[in-house]
């Protein structure tokens, strides 16, 4: 079963616009990670952040999370074209190792 | 340092036939992961190796899929015999280590996009 839950599930935006994905998760976590997915590749791990941390930064990209609500966000900055694509917020439990998947939010930037 | 390979990239067959998907780990990463993810949706972890043992497979439909890491390096995912409704993309991911018991950063590989008629 799916933990994550990313909102909005698509989102089109302007080129140099910001972009914002939420996600929401169910139980308590060790950590979280936010991978991206271009059209037909496979995903690729953009951050991590610790169940102890509530921001972290890397490069254009800035994650928060809060764990009281059960919450992340993934924030990029001054978008481009090559930022289209799914973006899958991944929790690993605290009691296992596994990553718990979301459906992702389909990102569009429009030159 | 080089990722996961996968081979092939694409594969159409025919239900009822059989399909074999190939995964290079990168050197040194202890564990392996097999998922299937449908279009639109997230991956679905369908076996879970740690060098040559499986961890979980829970989610592996036994009845048709098999997955062997001989070795503890490459691994092979086989499918015998194909439903339409495994039309998926299979996702081969590694990652360094398992001893801590908690989840860790993956790397993946490109996939291998099936197409069952």
């Amino acid at each position: 079963s799916q933990q994550g839950e990313e909102d909005p599930q698509a989102l089109s935006i302007q080129e140099g616009e910001n972009a914002t994905m939420n996600c929401s998760y169910k139980t308590s976590i060790n950590n979280l990670q936010w991978y991206r997915q271009n059209s037909g590749r496979g995903l690729v791990h953009l951050i991590l952040i610790r169940s102890n941390e509530r921001e972290k930064h890397s490069g254009r990209l800035r994650v928060t999370l809060d764990t009281s609500k059960k919450s992340s966000s993934l924030l990029i900055t001054a978008s481009r074209a090559a930022d289209t694509a799914s973006y899958f917020c991944a929790t690993g439990p605290d009691s296992n190792y596994q990553l718990i998947w979301g459906a992702g939010t389909k990102l569009i930037i429009k030159p | 340092e080089a990722g996961v390979a996968q081979s092939p990239r694409y594969k159409i067959i025919e239900k009822r036939q059989s399909v074999a998907f190939w995964c290079n780990p990168i050197s040194g990463h202890a564990t392996l992961y097999w998922y299937q993810q449908i279009l639109g949706q997230g991956p679905k972890l369908l076996i879970q190796f740690q060098n040559n043992g499986v961890v979980d497979d829970s989610q592996l439909p036994k009845d048709r899929f098999s997955a062997e890491r001989l070795k503890g390096v490459d691994s092979t995912l086989k499918i015998q015999p194909a439903k339409l409704e495994d039309s998926a993309v299979y996702l081969c991911a590694s990652s360094l280590d398992r001893t801590s018991g908690r989840a860790e950063t993956q790397y993946f590989g490109p996939g291998t996009r099936l197409l069952v008629l």
